[in-house]
């Protein structure tokens, strides 16, 4: 079945370490997110990739980074530097990243939980 | 201030009965897009209903129906007949140029 995979689902960082987020899709999609979501808050973009090789920041990118080296994977690593990184993140894929302001369906995956011990 | 406003923390509804989650948005634009999304307690969001701003008719999607009210900047989610299946998180977003910009949620819970 085609669909988008985090891994892993719940995830334990010491204060100081670096982390890593895995996405991973097999829609065929070019256009991959990556959204933060607190309790109480709607999701904010971290980062977003329209196609391979290319990403930009999102709202609240401070102290994290991405790479898009494969179409259909988009890590996300949560760096010492981000300050509050206990959070539940989420991936999300469309076809394109027009064609998803049009639409806007995106699909996401189940999230990964990250706490900071 | 706040451009996506979902009033409604929670909500307690009875299996069958018909429910309304309120959105409000603010935005200048006259092209814009509203959808919503449920998030169950796995996790993922799920795509429910989509209004863009020049549709003249409201959209629908099976038992899910967007109540859009342009003048008053309202676009709440209408559920029929609502099911246990139904408890979830929904959220309000709003296409805004290339941004999608989320409201807080509602917690909907259906009591059998």
């Amino acid at each position: 079945d085609g669909g988008i995979t985090q891994s892993p689902k719940y995830l334990f960082r010491k204060e100081g370490q670096n982390v890593t987020l895995s996405c991973e899709q097999n829609l065929n999609h070019d256009a991959m997110y990556w959204y933060r979501q607190d309790p109480g808050q709607g999701l904010r973009l971290i980062y977003y990739s329209q196609i391979v090789n290319d990403f930009q920041k999102g709202d609240i990118a401070e102290g994290y980074s991405v790479s898009r080296e494969k179409k259909e994977s988009f890590p996300l690593t949560v760096t010492s530097a981000q300050k509050n990184p206990t959070a539940f993140y989420l991936c999300a894929s469309t076809l394109s990243h027009l064609g998803y302001t049009n639409t806007g369906e995106l699909f996401f995956g189940e999230g990964s939980r990250l706490t900071v011990l | 201030a706040q451009k996506i406003t979902q009033t409604q923390p929670g909500m307690f509804v009875q299996e069958k009965e018909a429910v309304t989650l309120d959105c409000t948005y603010d935005t200048s634009d006259q092209s814009y897009g509203l959808f919503w999304y449920k998030q169950p307690s796995s996790g993922e969001m799920i795509f429910l209903i989509y209004q863009g701003s020049y549709d003249e008719q409201n959209a629908t999607e099976g038992r899910y129906s967007l109540n859009f009210q342009k003048a008053r900047k309202s676009a709440n989610l209408v559920i029929s007949a609502s099911q246990l299946g139904d408890s979830a998180m929904y959220f309000c977003a709003m296409r805004e140029g290339y941004q999608l910009i989320w409201g807080a949620g509602t917690k909907l819970i259906i009591k059998p």
